[in-house]
């Protein structure tokens, strides 16, 4: 099983919302990953995770907040969003040291 | 800078014929490369990966071919089918950095037709 499930599918919010962004995965996988997608354009990276732990933070602004819970969980809090945040946002996770990251179907978000 | 580079945005395939997608890379740290198959509105889905000390990776359909020399690598899909059509991602790994991050092409949309 290589699966990764994202909540929402879809998400609309306006620039003074709080929301959330949810990822899972049950495959024992220790290092989770945040990426960012814009249409007709690669993957952008935005966090990792190892152990539960912030490993890689991309200079990604403050208005995204990430949290891993367990390993498990990842999550990602969102406040005070500008319109140019809209995008597809994926979760991925990857067994430690080992290269294939499996990615979740994404939430596809707009900030209007 | 670019490192990853997948020069065509687009190609076309009769169903049953081959589809030869490119990838070009110009770090030479780089020492594992993998391709992901993109619907619209979906994550991107694992394919096959190689590593350096390889020239070849084959799965099924899909084979991988890697010219460390040249840095290009090339994804074959034999024989194409209209359910392959997708935007296919060349993504690499650096030796040098860290174990997580993942550089990715453009990608290129391949159309299938039956």
């Amino acid at each position: 099983d290589t699966e990764v499930t994202q909540t929402p599918k879809h998400l609309v919010m306006g620039m003074t919302n709080k929301k959330s962004l949810k990822c899972e995965q049950h495959m024992g996988h220790r290092a989770m990953y945040w990426y960012k997608q814009k249409a007709k354009k690669p993957p952008e990276l935005m966090f990792v995770y190892s152990y539960e732990k912030l490993s890689i933070n991309e200079s990604v602004p403050s208005r995204f907040s990430p949290e891993c819970p367990n390993s498990s969980l990842l999550n990602l809090h969102l406040h005070a969003l500008q319109p140019e945040d809209s995008a597809l946002y994926l979760c991925a996770s990857s067994q430690l040291d080992v290269d294939t990251q499996y990615f979740g179907p994404g939430t596809r978000l707009t900030v209007l | 800078d670019q490192q990853v580079k997948q020069n065509s945005p687009s190609l076309s395939v009769q169903e049953g014929r081959i589809s030869i997608l490119n990838c070009d890379y110009t770090n030479s740290m780089f020492d594992y490369f993998l391709w992901y198959k993109k619907y619209p509105a979906e994550g991107p889905t694992f394919l096959i990966s190689i590593s350096s000390i390889k020239d070849k990776n084959e799965d099924g359909r899909f084979t991988v071919f890697l010219n460390k020399s040249a840095k290009h690598l090339s994804l074959h899909i034999v024989p194409s089918q209209p359910g392959d059509s997708a935007v296919y991602f060349c993504a690499a790994r650096d030796s040098g950095g860290s174990n997580y991050k993942l550089t990715f092409g453009k990608g290129t949309l391949l159309t299938v037709n039956p």
